[in-house]
Parts: C-alpha cells; structure tokens; sequence
C-alpha cells in the first residue's frame, strides 16, 4: 500500500504565476482535503473533495481551487500566486464523504511551496 | 467558529520520563472528534491517538494517552516512558466535519 502520495515534493514559483499539485489517496480512500501549512504554524483546512464535488471549503480565497479526478486522485490549483502563499502543502485522505471526523485521515508528506 | 489552542511552542523532556502536552479548544457542537497528530521532520503527519467527544473513556494507544475533559473542553496528551524517536512537533486537532489544528508543541526528548 503506497499511502498518500503527492508531486512535486518542492517547487518554486515566481509571483503571479500559476501552480498545479497532485494527490493520490490511500488504496480505498474516496475523500481528500487539502492543507496550507505555513512555517512554524499548524495546518490550515482549504478544502475537501469527494465524489469529484467540493463539499467543504475552509477561508481561503477563490485563487485556490481543486478538482478530483474519477479515481478519487486531486489537484490543488493556485493562481495569481503571492508570496504568502509560499507553504507546506498536505493532501490527506480518508473515507466517507461524512467529513473526516469518524475515519482516520491519512496525510502525504506535502509538496514544499516557494514563490519568489 | 471553532478554535484549537495549543499553549506550549516548547517541551522538554528526559528519556524514560513522563510528559504532557496541553490542548483547548473552542466549540458551540456536541458530537465531534479529537486528534493528536505528530509531524516529525519527514514532514508527514502521523495520527497518534483519537478522541470521540459522546464517549467518556478516555482514549489510550500503547504509551499515549488523553486526558479529555469535555466541560472544560480540554484535550491533553501524555507521552509515558519518552523515547528519543518520539521528538517531533505535535498537533492538536478538532474536528466536526472540517479539521482545525493548533500551532503546534515542539517536544524534545533529551537523552
């Protein structure tokens, strides 16, 4: 079982540019949502997908957006990007589309945002 | 809206000894769960023991346990018998549909 993967593990961007990262869930995992997580802070919630729909989003602005993918993979999507959204990246999974209250998330090791 | 926090940036620990990481958080729900999570350098965050707030026991995994008091809505975690492969920073975590996590406790465990 591979666990949660996600690409790239780092990047770096120039502001006002556009980024794309990846997901892939646990084997058997339907849900994924998605973290910010700046330096030295906790996790930030921006959203959840499930059943390829947006169900929960947390207060993040429109810039950032996401699609899941039919085999329950997901991208995380940024335009117009600010250097304060230079971040840690996690991806987590569970199952249920119910929130992730009941089910174990299970989270990726995150791709390393710079935006410069 | 609901908040976690986490009072402690640092810890401090010695090898074998018994440690305990504090967590409030803020919430108007009455069914909702509580994580601690742990993110060492690797960065992946690891779920280290879970809380259902309808059950009254309180939950234990191995050398991790919570002290979960729900009227006070506090949400500690005791780390016995500490081993260095337990350094890394810890997160406290709520959640009644979306997940709402602390700054984070920084634990070191001297040797």
């Amino acid at each position: 079982d591979a666990g949660v993967t996600q690409s790239p593990t780092h990047l770096i961007k120039t502001r006002g540019q556009q980024v794309t990262l990846r997901c892939s869930p646990k084997s058997g995992h339907d849900t994924v949502s998605w973290y910010q997580q700046a330096l030295g802070q906790g996790p930030q919630f921006i959203f959840q997908y499930y059943e390829e729909e947006e169900r929960q989003r947390g207060n993040f602005p429109d810039r950032f957006s996401g699609h899941q993918f039919p085999n329950y993979s997901s991208e995380l999507n940024v335009n117009a990007l600010l250097l304060g959204d230079s971040a840690l990246y996690l991806c987590a999974s569970s199952l249920g589309g119910q929130g992730i209250g009941g089910t174990e998330a299970f989270f990726g090791q995150g791709t390393r945002l710079t935006v410069v | 809206a609901q908040t976690v926090t986490q009072s402690q940036p640092e810890m401090s620990v010695q090898e074998a000894e018994t440690v305990t990481l504090s967590c409030t958080y803020d919430t108007s729900e009455s069914d909702y769960y509580l994580f601690w999570y742990k993110q060492p350098p690797s960065r992946q965050m690891i779920l280290v023991i879970r809380q259902e707030a309808y059950k009254q026991q309180n939950a234990t995994e191995n050398r991790f346990s919570v002290n979960f008091q729900k009227a006070a809505k506090s949400f500690s975690l005791k780390i016995s018998d500490s081993q260095l492969g337990d350094a890394a920073m810890y997160f406290c975590a709520y959640t009644d549909n979306d997940m709402r996590f602390g700054a984070g406790t920084r634990l070191t465990v001297k040797p």
